[in-house]
């Protein structure tokens, strides 16, 4: 079965760094990849998704796909102490309408 | 836009007891899960429905019951709670399933079994 496995399990930064948060997957196959937010007590929420190689950017957050290394990631431009939340990555396989998460990425923003 | 609803909010039982979660969308989605989020752990799916009277196991199903009474609500049944267990239970919807579709989360029941 799909694997998901995320990286840092947290992560510390200062206000206004880059952020690279890092997810890894089994299935070269993948079709769908996505990221969701959870700020602490609340619901997640989705963030972005991504089809194929390559990049996508929406305002400060960027996702890099490699499907041949079985990688993709979240990088967030000039942090702030709002993004401090869990950082979930999901992927559904080929073939699969599953949707697998990661574990997850504790980011803390320092003002 | 839309909202998930999820009551209760916390609930705290005793081991061997039925405990019942429901979830509420008007969203008016086909496709509801439920997730059971432990801390450390990722999401993991229990039970899904496709559409109304539709009922499918996740991963994570044994110890577990769900109904999907109309449309808009799904309930979940913790058949014997196991003590000291503690984790939170997410309700989730989608347009469609087998898709691409973002799946739309609830805040979540926060389960304690003295």
């Amino acid at each position: 079965q799909q694997k998901v496995q995320q990286s840092p399990e947290s992560l510390i930064v200062p206000e206004g760094a880059m952020t690279s948060l890092n997810c890894t997957f089994s299935d070269s196959a993948s079709q769908y990849f996505a990221w969701y937010r959870q700020h602490s007590g609340k619901a997640p929420k989705a963030l972005m998704s991504i089809f194929s190689n390559g990049e996508k950017e929406e305002g400060r957050f960027t996702i890099h796909l490699n499907k041949a290394s079985l990688h993709f990631s979240l990088h967030i431009r000039d942090s702030q102490p709002s993004d401090s939340a869990l950082y979930l990555c999901a992927v559904r396989a080929s073939g699969s309408w599953q949707l697998i998460f990661g574990s997850g990425t504790q980011l803390t923003v320092m003002p | 836009g839309g909202i998930i609803t999820q009551t209760p909010k916390f609930l705290i039982g005793q081991e061997g007891q039925k405990l019942t979660l429901k979830c509420q969308q008007n969203f008016n989605h086909d496709t509801m899960y439920w997730y059971r989020q432990d801390s450390g752990k990722g999401l993991r799916l229990i039970y899904y429905s496709i559409t109304e009277n539709d009922l499918q196991k996740g991963d994570l199903s044994e110890g577990y019951d769900a109904s999907r009474e109309k449309k808009s609500s799904f309930s979940l049944t913790v058949t014997s709670a196991q003590k000291n267990e503690m984790a939170v239970f997410l309700c989730a919807s989608s347009r469609d399933w087998g898709n691409q579709d973002t799946q739309y989360f609830g805040p979540g029941t926060r389960l304690l079994v003295l």
